[in-house]
């Protein structure tokens, strides 16, 4: 049981070049987010997807697209890399039967030169 | 605008010692409180979490303590081991889409 999968783990980046972060869970969560992790700002909400069909914006969405593929799957796009957007990106699931309770991957260090 | 303040940022403690962790919310609206702990390259993980409605929760060594009216709760791991040593964050959440408010976490080092 694999529960939340990122891929890639690491990623360099050229400014201006774009470039997707997967996530699946197997877990049969209806919820998945998108985090950005940043020494000393904790953990950030980028998008959320309630349930599949729906998204999102979280607390820092600007520079960043979503799309909820299926239940499972919820990939994170960065149009044009900045490289404010360097950062560790975590993707998480939850099941309304346990509110609060989040199931995070084991991220996916970005850098942006 | 951070919902949900957490001190210190970093804490050393020797084995067998306490260490605390406090946070403090704004939002009334908060209606869950877990906390989560990290290692290096991991993603962080459910460690324990209280609703609003008790006053101290304890599961093993880790405790927390929450004040309502103060709005502040913490995190007291007793007897700590270097094992423990690991991010720590406290977080806040509401019903409905539990969107979760995370703190900025606490660096945590138990030397032996």
């Amino acid at each position: 049981n694999a529960g939340v999968t990122q891929t890639p783990k690491f990623q360099v980046l050229k400014t201006g070049q774009s470039m997707t972060l997967q996530c699946a869970q197997d877990m049969n969560h209806n919820s998945m987010y998108w985090y950005r992790q940043d020494p000393g700002m904790g953990l950030r909400l980028i998008y959320y997807s309630a349930s599949e069909g729906t998204t999102d914006k979280g607390e820092v969405p600007n520079g960043y697209n979503v799309s909820r593929l299926n239940k499972r799957e919820f990939s994170l796009r960065l149009e044009s890399a900045a490289p404010s957007q360097t950062s560790v990106y975590f993707c998480a699931s939850s099941e309304p039967t346990t509110p609060g309770e989040l199931f995070f991957g084991e991220g996916s260090r970005l850098t942006v030169l | 605008q951070q919902q949900v303040k957490q001190s210190p940022q970093s804490l050393i403690v020797q084995k067998g010692g306490i260490s605390i962790i406090n946070c403090a919310y704004e939002n009334t609206a908060f209606d869950y409180f877990p906390w989560y702990q990290q290692f290096p390259g991991k993603g962080p993980a459910l460690l324990i979490a209280i609703r609003p409605d008790v006053s101290e929760k304890k599961e093993g060594r880790f405790t927390i303590s929450f004040n309502k009216s103060a709005k502040q709760f913490s995190l007291h791991i007793m007897d700590s081991q270097p094992g423990d040593s690991a991010t720590y964050f406290c977080a806040a959440s509401t019903g409905g889409y539990q969107k979760v408010t995370f703190g900025t976490g606490t660096k945590l080092q138990v030397i032996p």
